[in-house]
């Protein structure tokens, strides 16, 4: 019964590539979002989604598309991978527009640029 | 064990103790606030939150303590276990804003 999931959970690729990463909530939440953790582990948005309209973009190299085909998916496709997008990737979702803005993060996906 | 500053990156707590981990935040208009918990290869996982018009609020075994007037957020764990090892991030949100801004995070070690 796994509210946020995320695949892959490892990704391991050469700089150059092109890649994906999914996320799936059954938490029947309006928003999701996007997250990179560094080596430091520190969290940083990059992207939101509410309701398939992207509602927050930070500052993120245009290599990074997100894309929400419905409510309960959030994919993250990475374009020209460089070294330094290694990092952890978290998905998270929530439901803020009924004062419920606790985020509830998938398990990560762990990508390594070669 | 007691974290204290803008930022320890690190608290070392012997098991059974109370530990308070602490975090400063800088925007005034931040009505929301939460701590996680993240251990080892997994994701955050929610702790305790609270509001604004609170100053603080207890869950089990541990409370939140909220001081707007110097903008300082403390987690207090009651007799920390071996299982609480792992690191606590404090997290604030804007009013009306959907983002989360995250702390830096403090790195939490039980000694048996």
């Amino acid at each position: 019964d796994t509210a946020v999931s995320q695949t892959p959970k490892y990704l391991v690729t050469q700089m150059g590539n092109d890649k994906s990463i999914k996320c799936e909530q059954n938490l029947g939440h309006d928003t999701m979002y996007w997250y990179k953790q560094d080596s430091k582990k520190f969290l940083k948005i990059m992207f939101s989604y509410n309701n398939k309209e992207l509602i927050i973009n930070e500052t993120v190299p245009n290599r990074f598309s997100p894309k929400s085909p419905d409510k309960a998916h959030l994919n993250l496709h990475i374009n020209s991978l460089e070294l330094g997008d290694s990092a952890v990737y978290f998905c998270a979702s929530s439901q803020p527009s009924r004062g419920k803005e606790t985020q509830y993060f998938g398990p990560g996906t762990r990508l390594l640029v070669l | 064990g007691e974290s204290v500053g803008l930022h320890l990156p690190t608290l070392s707590v012997q098991e059974g103790d109370n530990s308070i981990i602490n975090c400063a935040y800088s925007n005034s208009a931040s009505d929301y606030f939460i701590w996680y918990k993240q251990e080892s290869g997994k994701g955050p996982q929610f702790i305790i939150d609270i509001r604004s018009n609170m100053d603080k609020r207890q869950g089990q075994r541990v409370t939140v303590l909220l001081n707007k007037t110097v903008k300082h957020l403390s987690l207090q764990i009651a007799a920390t276990q071996p299982g609480d090892s792992a690191v606590y991030f404090c997290a604030e949100r804007s009013f009306n804003d959907y983002k989360l801004s995250f702390g830096a995070g403090t790195t939490v070690t039980v000694r048996a």
